[in-house]
């Protein structure tokens, strides 16, 4: 079983200022893992996404994530934040068998705010 | 074109009806899921089926019955509805979910 604990249920930030988003996970096995953004009243949107090699991954919106194995972590970072980027941002993961083949459900986290002030 | 759409939006009904959403990908994916978000945000996965087939189906109660009449659509009927049903309920697509699951834009619904 997986399961995920974003460490910030609200993050404030002033509008070109850097954000980061916090993001851990536990699992007996091997994890891909996700960020998806939720705009108010809209479904869910991929942003990136680890699956192997480079622990930097680039998404999309000028987001990046770094996975760190060793302190179970994927935080999503952007270096200018936009006012449109204020939003709900939910990591996920699925674990993985020894094949590479994912079990196929999500196990998400309980989502944090972000909202850039002007 | 929206990928994946779901039908109604918003849906206020009373408990004890039975209601049901409606879903469909014109992604050509095989595998299609209901989640369901509360009121605190946290999202659950119900259901999964891959080409109809029912493949994951967590605790859910027996009230609420997934039917995939193809691999493009997957409804989620609901019995006897209670408060606690009050949801956002999202279905989604994937092809393959190491290439992410794409999620509609949800249905609220509201149990009064």
């Amino acid at each position: 079983a997986q399961s995920v604990t974003q460490l910030d249920s609200q993050v404030p930030v002033f509008e070109e200022a850097p954000v980061e988003l916090r993001c851990n996970y536990s699992s007996s096995v091997s994890v891909y893992l996700f960020w998806y953004v939720q705009y108010p009243n809209q479904g869910l949107q991929l942003l990136l996404k680890y699956l192997s090699g480079s622990t930097l991954v680039k998404g999309i919106n000028g987001f990046e994530a770094e996975f760190n194995k060793s302190q179970t972590s994927f935080h999503l970072r952007k270096p200018s934040v936009h006012i449109s980027d204020t939003a709900e941002y939910f990591c996920a993961v699925s674990g993985v068998n020894a094949g590479g083949t994912s079990y196929g459900k999500l196990t998400f986290g309980q989502g944090t705010i972000l909202t850039v002030h002007p | 074109d929206t990928a994946v759409s779901q039908t109604p939006k918003y849906l206020v009904t009373q408990m004890g009806n039975d209601k049901s959403i409606k879903c469909e990908q014109n992604l050509g994916h095989d595998t299609m899921y209901w989640y369901k978000q509360d009121s605190k945000k946290f999202l659950k996965i119900m259901f999964s089926y891959n080409n109809k087939e029912l493949i994951i189906n967590e605790t859910v109660p027996n009230r609420f019955s997934p039917k995939s009449p193809d691999k493009a659509h997957l409804n989620l009927h609901i019995n006897s509805l209670e408060l606690g049903d009050s949801a956002v309920y999202f279905c989604a697509s994937s092809q393959d979910s190491t290439l992410g699951i794409y999620f509609g834009e949800g249905s609220w619904l509201t149990v009064v």
